[in-house]
């Protein structure tokens, strides 16, 4: 099946920086990515749509200004948490949509640990 | 999309079919049942999908009732490494930005020794 990765695979970082986070489609193209977050012992949680080459939808009760996507290429992108804070704590994930002979997939990376002190 | 009502936890024997439900009684016909898997801090990963049809392949099979209010997916020999947080989606497969998944609370497989 299709590759995603993500970089880095944990983080650690102190309150008020930033962090940014990479997702890539390592084998396909992707026009759409979608980035995910994951608070423990919760489910997955939309948190925005990523399109290449124009602005990412947020889902609601996210901040755009906070959570800044770039989908620069058609393989990359980004998600960088803005001045961060311990309840951005969190598990980031990203999917990449695949559509191959008619059927639709979604592939999902590894996700991103990030700990906020 | 349709909501759908997953068992909170199962446990397996290790060798054994695991058969785990999902009740979606609210799908409409173009509607597929999708069903991922997320192992402890890893991203989901796909595991199988379908309209009506039972379905079939190297991980799984995926058993879905006649009216499609209900469907099974079936692992036929659980492994340890089968032990995930299962989910069962509901959606149309389209195109654009409305291809994200919606992903509900899951059952928690745990495949004993």
């Amino acid at each position: 099946g299709a590759v995603v990765s993500q970089h880095p695979s944990w983080v650690i970082c102190k309150s008020g920086t930033s962090v940014k986070i990479e997702c890539r489609s390592l084998d396909f193209q992707a026009t759409t990515m979608f980035w995910y977050r994951q608070f423990p012992k919760q489910s997955l949680m939309l948190m925005a749509t990523s399109n290449e080459g124009s602005k990412a939808t947020y889902e609601q009760g996210v901040e755009k200004d906070k959570f800044l996507i770039n989908h620069a290429s058609l393989t990359l992108s980004t998600l960088t948490v803005t001045s961060a804070h311990p309840e951005d704590s969190s598990f980031y994930i990203c999917s990449a949509d695949l559509t191959t002979s008619g059927r639709n997939e979604q592939f999902f990376g590894p996700g991103t640990r990030l700990t906020v002190l | 999309d349709a909501k759908t009502t997953q068992p909170p936890s199962m446990d397996c024997a290790e060798g054994r079919a695991a058969n785990l439900p999902c009740n979606h009684s609210t799908i409409s016909g173009n509607e597929y049942v999708y069903w991922y898997r997320q192992i402890h801090s890893q991203g989901p990963q796909y595991i199988i999908h379908g309209l009506k049809n039972n379905e079939t392949n190297e991980m799984a099979s995926l058993i879905i009732t006649e009216d499609r209010k209900s469907s099974t997916l079936i692992l036929p020999h659980a492994t340890l490494r089968d032990t995930a947080v299962y989910y069962c989606i509901v959606r149309v497969p389209s195109s654009g930005s409305a291809r994200q998944l919606t992903f509900g609370s899951g059952t928690q497989l745990t495949v004993l020794p």
